[in-house]
């Protein structure tokens, strides 16, 4: 069963450095979400991306976060400027027509 | 606005018990669906159900079953005869449809002693 990708497991970084986070989607998804899951708590929306923009984003996903879907395939979050705060799981997530909604396993950042 | 609520934060059962995690929600929409995930301890989100708002048939995948009742809004899922490796947090969750984005509820953690 096709499978979306993420890249790093795990990532590293210290305070005010910008991190990339990289997902590759399945194929044929038309709709591409980052959520985040700070330790212990409930999963959260960042942004959605649709037709090669933004449809959606949430109050988190401020200024700090972009996202690009470059080459048709990878979908990346960049944070620009990392905060101890931004500490978390980062999840990308696909969905196409049938409307299921598939999950990464997940990139674990930790800022220093 | 969209909510979904998961009242049990923890729930303790003995292998071979069933267990039943509640998930109550809130839209406005008339159109929505509705997630079950379980998160294991190694942390990935695993999709187990969706459920269209438009059918309300219960569902039944092994030791798995979930009650859609939208007259007190309300999917609760049931693992009957529990084991071990049923012990995940479990979270609810509602979207529009078209791409809407996922509302996840604060989740259940269960754990299934032997």
């Amino acid at each position: 069963e096709p499978e979306v990708t993420q890249t790093p497991s795990h990532q590293v970084t210290q305070m005010g450095q910008e991190v990339i986070l990289r997902c590759v989607p399945i194929s044929n998804h038309l709709y591409f979400y980052w959520y985040r899951q700070i330790l212990g708590q409930k999963v959260e929306f960042l942004v959605s991306f649709y037709n090669n923009e933004i449809s959606e984003k949430s109050e988190i996903f401020d200024d700090q976060f972009s996202v690009e879907r470059p080459d048709g395939s990878n979908f990346t979050l960049k944070i620009r400027s990392t905060k101890l705060e931004d500490s978390a799981m980062y999840f990308c997530a696909g969905t196409g027509l049938n409307e299921k909604l598939f999950f990464g396993s997940g990139t674990q950042l930790s800022v220093l | 606005a969209q909510k979904v609520t998961q009242a049990q934060t923890e729930i303790s059962v003995v292998e071979k018990e069933d267990v039943t995690l509640d998930c109550v929600y809130e839209t406005r929409d008339t159109t929505y669906y509705l997630f079950w995930y379980k998160q294991p301890p190694s942390g990935e989100l695993v999709f187990l159900i969706r459920r269209n708002s438009f059918d309300e048939q219960n569902e039944i995948s092994g030791r798995y079953s979930w009650n859609f009742q939208k007259s007190t809004s309300s999917f609760n899922f049931t693992i009957t005869a529990s084991q071990v490796v049923d012990s995940a947090v479990y979270f609810c969750a509602l979207n529009r449809p078209q791409g809407g984005k996922l509302i996840f509820g604060q989740g259940t953690e269960l754990s299934v002693k032997p």
